[in-house]
């Protein structure tokens, strides 16, 4: 069965630099959301989008934004990138909003911030 | 304020043998609950939902119980095999809005 796809699976960049995230939904799937694990920590959730609009919002800072697309796939973009950037984003995908959905989550992309 | 905690952060045991995890959760009034377990620098994998409205799920050697007035739910794992060594997070939602909020984790060694 079709799983989450995540691109880049790693990325390396350095400070004040930008990155991009894709995510590309289990087919069907309309719910995106996207989740920071630091080293050793739990995952964080940041933002969450359903039908292409902005449907819930975590810890995510200023400096980030996302967006998801008419083909439902969803893209992280992160600016002026910090040392403490430096994480496991995941993004995890349902059919349906809310959180009486199961979600599935992609392996991750580890960005690291040098 | 809304936090999961669970304890052990680490557990080891001997294969074979049947164990406890537990997650606990401030504020009853949550939406539903999720188990996950995530091998190392792995992504996440979901092992069992359980909504508010029910009391536990299973699925071959996992049983996940969920008590909403104590504020806990746990997960029992069944014949414990090498292979079930991982980190089991829970998540869980309450009612205001989409995201989960998860615990720290469960670090299980099983020992062959």
């Amino acid at each position: 069965a079709a799983g989450v796809i995540q691109s880049p699976r790693h990325l390396i960049k350095e400070k004040r630099e930008t990155a991009t995230l894709k995510c590309y939904p289990i087919p069907r799937h309309d719910t995106v959301y996207w989740y920071q694990q630091g080293p050793g920590q739990d995952p964080q959730f940041l933002i969450s989008f359903y039908e292409k609009m902005q449907s819930d919002k975590g810890s995510i800072p200023d400096r980030f934004s996302a967006q998801q697309f008419s083909d439902y796939h969803s893209e992280l973009n992160m600016s002026s990138l910090e040392l403490g950037d430096s994480a496991l984003y995941f993004c995890a995908s349902s059919l349906g909003s809310g959180s009486f959905y199961e979600q599935y989550f992609g392996p991750g992309t580890r960005l690291t911030v040098t | 304020k809304q936090e999961v905690t669970q304890i052990p952060a680490a557990l080891s045991v001997p294969e074979g043998e049947n164990l406890v995890l537990n997650c606990s959760f401030t504020d009853s009034a949550i939406y539903n609950l999720q188990w996950f377990r995530q091998d190392p620098g792995k992504g996440l994998t979901s092992l069992l939902l359980i909504q508010s409205s029910q009391r536990e799920q299973t699925s071959g050697r996992l049983n996940a119980s969920l008590d909403k007035s104590s504020g806990r739910s746990t997960l029992y794992i069944a014949a414990s095999q090498p292979g079930d060594s991982a980190t089991y997070l829970c998540a869980v939602s309450w009612n205001t809005g989409n995201q989960f909020y998860f615990g720290t984790g469960t670090s299980l060694t099983v020992i062959p």
